[in-house]
């Protein structure tokens, strides 16, 4: 079964920072990763898709990578700014379109400080 | 071109009562899965719905059951409720025939039981 960790859990940093939230997964036999933005009380927001195999994928600031041998990926935000302030969250899926539902960590609570 | 639309947007019920929670698919998705989000906690997968039939289904119980129709909405229905159903629920669809399809979710439905 697939289990999906996140750290931290929350990030507080300055803005215009440079920085990477983690994420690790049990079973390698991942079969893509994305990664979603979460504003208070909202749904969810698609940021990144990675396929298995791919290594990384870029969007603008955001780039995120997958390392299916060490079970990890990372979300590397550039330039932070408040705006990026949100929750953050990974999930995993076995199969294409998350046919058997996607497995999220609980993700990481970031605040950009002005 | 409309995204992944719930309704309602919250709602309050009584222990023992029953809810239903409804979801429009994004425009051309042909498949609907449900999430229970509950306060600080990642989402966790209750079912799939593909063509009108439950696909893959997470650790709920049968208390929680749904619907999807020609058209592809879906509703999701919880009988006898607990205090401890008390979480947003969330919608997401994709297109299961397309592999590594970008999943999209809506922005849920706050249940709160009393």
């Amino acid at each position: 079964k697939q289990e999906v960790t996140q750290i931290p859990a929350a990030l507080s940093v300055p803005e215009g920072e440079n920085l990477v939230l983690n994420c690790s997964f049990t079973d390698s036999a991942i079969y893509n990763l994305q990664w979603f933005r979460q504003d208070p009380g909202k749904g969810l927001t698609s940021l990144l898709l990675i396929q298995s195999s791919q290594r990384e994928q870029t969007s603008g600031r955001l780039n995120a990578s997958l390392d299916k041998s060490s079970g990890r990926s990372t979300l590397y935000i550039a330039a932070s700014q408040p705006g990026d302030s949100a929750t953050y969250l990974c999930a995993g899926a076995s199969q294409g379109g998350g046919a058997d539902g996607l497995t999220f960590g609980k993700g990481t609570h970031l605040i950009i400080q002005p | 071109d409309a995204g992944v639309t719930q309704s309602p947007t919250h709602l309050i019920k009584t222990r023992g009562q029953q809810v239903t929670l409804r979801c429009s698919p994004k425009s051309g998705h042909d498949t609907v899965s449900w999430y229970q989000q509950a306060l600080g906690q990642g989402p966790q997968f209750i079912f799939q719905y593909y063509e009108e039939e439950e696909r893959q289904r997470g650790n709920f119980p049968d208390r929680f059951s749904g619907h999807q129709f020609p058209n592809y909405s879906s509703e999701l229905n919880v009988n006898a409720l607990l205090l401890g159903d008390s979480a947003l629920y969330l919608c997401a669809s994709s297109f299961l025939s397309i592999s590594g399809n970008t999943i999209y979710f809506g922005e849920g439905s706050w249940l709160t039981v009393v």
